[in-house]
């Protein structure tokens, strides 16, 4: 696709129900990013998959989350029994292989996660 | 570990004027790159500029320019003649450790240009 494309754009979901969060990284990008956003917060680096290498999990927060990326593209992140503080934007990135270039990632327009 | 640190929580800046936002960085690795992201209001995150460990000039693109000062270890975004569409949160960050593309970010900076 000609951007990255995140869904759904906003979810709400009451505490203790589980989550998935779904990123369809640009044709092509073999590295896909995971990251959270709280409110009025940085990017806290969440799951970070590189080609077929196992993927690079320490940002995660807890044994909640977990995500996994099908056949080197889409992405899918589960929070299982959410909770009030996962409450944030959820945002994917993606990039081309090799050397991350000069220009960086190319984010999607994230996910906001609201827990009630 | 990679650490950044943006200690500015929020900036004004007169329209047209030039502003300076604080960024330091610690690492180990001896290549590494910094780049700048701004996120305005909408929430999409726009690259801005890149500066690599090696690159002997400071990085320059349109109005923006970035003050690398590797001895002190930081990277400082410049915004010359600063316009109301420049108002946003802008985040400092770097690629983690060496071989590994993932960025860490600093806390950001929001931005307010005032008419």
């Amino acid at each position: 696709g000609a951007g990255v494309s995140q869904s759904p754009s906003n979810k709400v979901t009451e505490k203790g129900k589980d989550v998935e969060l779904r990123c369809d990284p640009i044709s092509g990008h073999t590295a896909l990013y995971w990251y959270r956003q709280s409110l009025g917060q940085g990017l806290e680096f969440l799951i970070y998959f590189q080609g077929n290498s196992a993927p690079d999990k320490s940002g995660l927060p807890s044994d909640r989350f977990s995500a996994e990326r099908t056949g080197g593209s889409v992405s899918t992140l589960t929070i299982q029994r959410t909770q009030q503080e996962d409450s944030a934007v959820y945002l994917c990135a993606s990039s081309p292989p090799g050397r991350l270039r000069a220009d960086g990632y190319t984010f999607g327009s994230g996910t906001r996660l609201t827990v009630v | 570990a990679q650490k950044i640190t943006q200690t500015q929580p929020g900036m004004f800046v007169q329209e047209k004027e030039a502003v300076t936002l604080d960024c330091t960085y610690d690492t180990s690795d001896q290549s590494y790159g910094l780049f700048w992201y701004k996120q305005p209001s909408s929430g999409e995150m726009i690259f801005l500029i890149y500066q690599g460990s090696y690159d002997e000039q400071n990085a320059t693109e349109g109005r923006y320019s970035l003050n690398f000062q590797k001895a002190r270890k930081s990277a400082n975004l410049v915004i010359s003649a600063s316009q109301l569409g420049d108002s946003a949160m802008y985040f400092c960050a770097m690629r983690g450790r060496a071989g590994a593309n993932n960025l860490f970010f600093g806390t950001g900076t929001r931005l307010t240009v005032i008419p």
